[in-house]
């Protein structure tokens, strides 16, 4: 069946150093993929798309790479913030299907 | 610009209550769905609008329906609340116009949290 895998442990990083969240999926072959962010008690909010010819996406300090080898998107946050302190979801399929998220918290 | 609206943020039912919950937006998006969470399973699609007058069913659609009448509102209605069904709804938007288009980004409320006892 169709699947996609965030890591459910939170990661825990210091301020001024990059965070690099992992979104793996099998049974799919998504022409594009999608990572929202999530704060506590409110809706996720979208962040990055990436499409499968595009190997890398930047918008500031947020890059995306996307492997459709690896079936694996990672999503990297660059001199991270405590205010980058979120749940990370990243999202794909036709219908948007979601993984569970990786909590991300943010030392300073 | 209120984007997309949900009505009640909270909400307790019995077993066996019906209820409505709201979702409205105003960026006269054509798809609208409504989704669930739940610790550790993530968002999943329970039904899905690709227009006025056109629903489809998502993962979990048993125990809701939904009617989109106008473009604007897509209620999501629980004929008879059980307790798997406590949860935190999100209704979510986008300017696809087409089936194919579904990737562009979903605009999210911020959820209705419902509680069944």
């Amino acid at each position: 069946s169709q699947k996609i895998e965030q890591n459910s442990e939170a990661l825990n990083i210091q301020e001024g150093k990059t965070a690099t969240l992992t979104c793996n999926y099998t049974n799919y072959s998504p022409a594009y993929l999608q990572w929202y962010r999530q704060d506590p008690g409110r809706g996720p909010v979208f962040l990055l798309l990436i499409r499968e010819n595009e190997k890398e996406k930047r918008k500031e300090r947020l890059k995306v790479t996307f492997d459709t080898t690896l079936k694996q998107s990672l999503f990297h946050i660059t001199a991270s913030q405590p205010a980058d302190s979120a749940t990370y979801l990243c999202a794909l399929g036709g219908k948007l299907i979601f993984g569970q998220g990786t909590e991300l918290s943010v030392k300073p | 610009n209120a984007g997309v609206t949900q009505t009640p943020k909270f909400q307790v039912l019995k077993t066996g209550q019906s209820m409505t919950l709201q979702c409205a937006q105003d960026m006269n998006h054509e798809y609208m769905s409504w989704y669930r969470q739940d610790p550790g399973m993530g968002l999943r699609l329970i039904h899905y609008s690709v227009g006025a007058g056109i629903t489809d069913q998502g993962e979990v659609p048993n125990g809701y329906n939904v009617s989109r009448s106008t473009t604007e509102d897509f209620p999501l209605r629980l004929l008879s609340a059980a307790p798997s069904q406590t949860s935190v709804y999100f209704c979510a938007s986008s300017a696809s116009l087409v089936v194919s288009s579904y990737n562009s980004p979903l605009h999210f409320g911020n959820g209705t949290r419902l509680t069944v006892t």
